[in-house]
């Protein structure tokens, strides 16, 4: 089983909205990952958690938080978004953390519009 | 610094024809792995096939080939027999600490 689950499936929040995009995997993977994909780009890297620890934080602005209540979700926390945040969400995961061998898997994505 | 380059923005394929998409990289590191992913429009980033960088025979999964020259730091993705459901963005990217994505090529399959 290779899935990883991502809900919502659209979000369309105001600039002074708090919302949450949610990450389910149950393949026991270790290593969780939040991308931010605009457009006909490729995906950039947010946050990376290693063993349910934040190990990489991309110089993500503050008004994105991340949380990883436990090894098979991984949350990310939304408030006063600008409109230049609309984009597609991607949760992805990897087997053992850091290692170039590993494959990463997608979710399906959470496309968000701040209006 | 690690870098992926995807020449082709855009491509055109006929239908139950081979097509090849082409991926360069650049690092200095000996241990890598390079991935090859594919989106629909629909979004979701479906993996396709690897190769790390000590194999010695190029990855191949069903349709999908990896056309793997180290020494050119190269590794195209060759799709054989093209289905209209291939129409799709493929995305080369790098593995090291963490995965560095090419910028994509957009494929269309024309009946």
């Amino acid at each position: 089983d290779t899935e990883v689950t991502q809900t919502p499936k659209h979000l369309v929040m105001g600039m002074t909205n708090k919302k949450s995009l949610k990450c389910e995997q149950h393949m026991g993977h270790r290593a969780m990952y939040w991308y931010k994909q605009k457009a006909k780009k490729p995906p950039e890297l947010m946050f990376v958690y290693s063993y349910e620890k934040l190990s990489i934080n991309e110089s993500v602005p503050s008004r994105f938080s991340p949380e990883c209540p436990n090894s098979s979700l991984l949350n990310l926390h939304l408030h006063a978004l600008q409109p230049e945040d609309s984009a597609l969400y991607l949760c992805a995961t990897q087997n053992r953390p850091g290692l170039a061998v590993d494959t990463q898997y997608f979710g399906p994505g959470t496309r968000l519009t701040v209006l | 610094a690690q870098k992926i380059t995807q020449t082709q923005p855009g491509m055109f394929v006929q239908e139950k024809e081979a097509v090849t998409l082409d991926c360069t990289y650049d690092t200095s590191d000996p241990s890598y792995g390079l991935f090859w992913y594919k989106q629909p429009s629909s979004g979701e980033m479906i993996f396709l096939i690897y190769q790390g960088s000590y194999d010695q025979q190029n990855a191949t999964e069903g349709r999908y080939s990896l056309n793997f020259q180290k020494a050119r730091k190269s590794a195209n993705l060759v799709i054989s027999a093209s289905q209209l459901g291939d129409s799709a963005m493929y995305f080369c990217a790098i593995t090291l600490d963490k995965v560095i994505f090419g910028p994509g090529t957009s494929l269309s399959v024309i009946p």
